[in-house]
């Protein structure tokens, strides 16, 4: 049964600082990745989408790298802003379109 | 383009109580998903349709939820009777389903909080 692990949990930190949120994952049979952004009382919007055969993939100021074979990824965000503060949420992509999501991080970014 | 909508957006009963929870996917997605998320933990798959089809309820607690998209359109999560622990969040998403994994995003509604007394 696949398990996606996110660490921390929270995080805070000053604004334009530039951070890196965790995921870990115990099966590699993956389609893709995804990052997800959940802000309170909203849905989630997808941020990268990292196909199985990729590395990584970048929007903007972020960037999402995928390591298959030890079951890892990481979001980083460069030059942090307060509107970033949100619940990041990265789920695996296994057979039939199905998503399997970690616990999530709560950032906040402090002005 | 319009989003995946869902109402009520917040709904609270008391246990043994029912409760149902609507969903409208984007026009032209094949593919709907309910997802249950409690407090602090991710998004949890309860049952997938294409068209109006199932094609993964494994995780949904059948003795007491039930879900039906009847004309491949629009979908109804049902709970009969509600617990304590079924307070949450849940979330409706469709896509395309084109055939390719890498381009099948999921498009998630803004969610129904369901709290139960």
């Amino acid at each position: 049964k696949q398990e996606v692990t996110q660490i921390p949990a929270a995080l805070s930190v000053p604004e334009g600082e530039n951070l890196v949120l965790n995921c870990s994952f115990t099966d590699s049979a993956i389609y893709n990745l995804q990052w997800f952004r959940q802000d309170p009382g909203k849905g989630l919007t997808s941020l990268l989408l990292i196909q199985s055969s990729q590395r990584e993939q970048t929007s903007g100021r972020l960037n999402a790298s995928l390591d298959k074979s030890s079951g890892r990824s990481t979001l980083y965000i460069a030059a942090s802003q307060p509107g970033d503060s949100a619940t990041y949420l990265c789920a695996v992509i296994q057979g039939a379109q199905k998503l399997v999501f970690g616990q999530g991080t709560r950032l906040t970014i402090n002005p | 383009e319009a989003g995946v909508a869902q109402s009520p957006r917040y709904k609270i009963i008391e246990k043994r109580q029912s409760v149902a929870f609507w969903c409208n996917p984007i026009s032209g997605h094949a593919t709907l998903y309910w997802y249950q998320q409690i407090l602090g933990q991710g998004p949890k798959l309860l049952i997938q349709f294409q068209n109006n089809g199932v094609v993964d309820d494994s995780q949904l607690p059948k003795d007491r939820f039930s879900a039906e998209r009847l004309k491949g359109v629009d979908s109804t999560l049902k709970i009969q009777p509600a617990k304590l622990e079924d307070s949450a969040v849940y979330l409706c998403a469709s896509s395309q389903t084109s055939g390719r994994p890498s381009t099948d995003t999921q498009y998630f509604g803004p969610g129904t909080r369901l709290t139960v007394l």
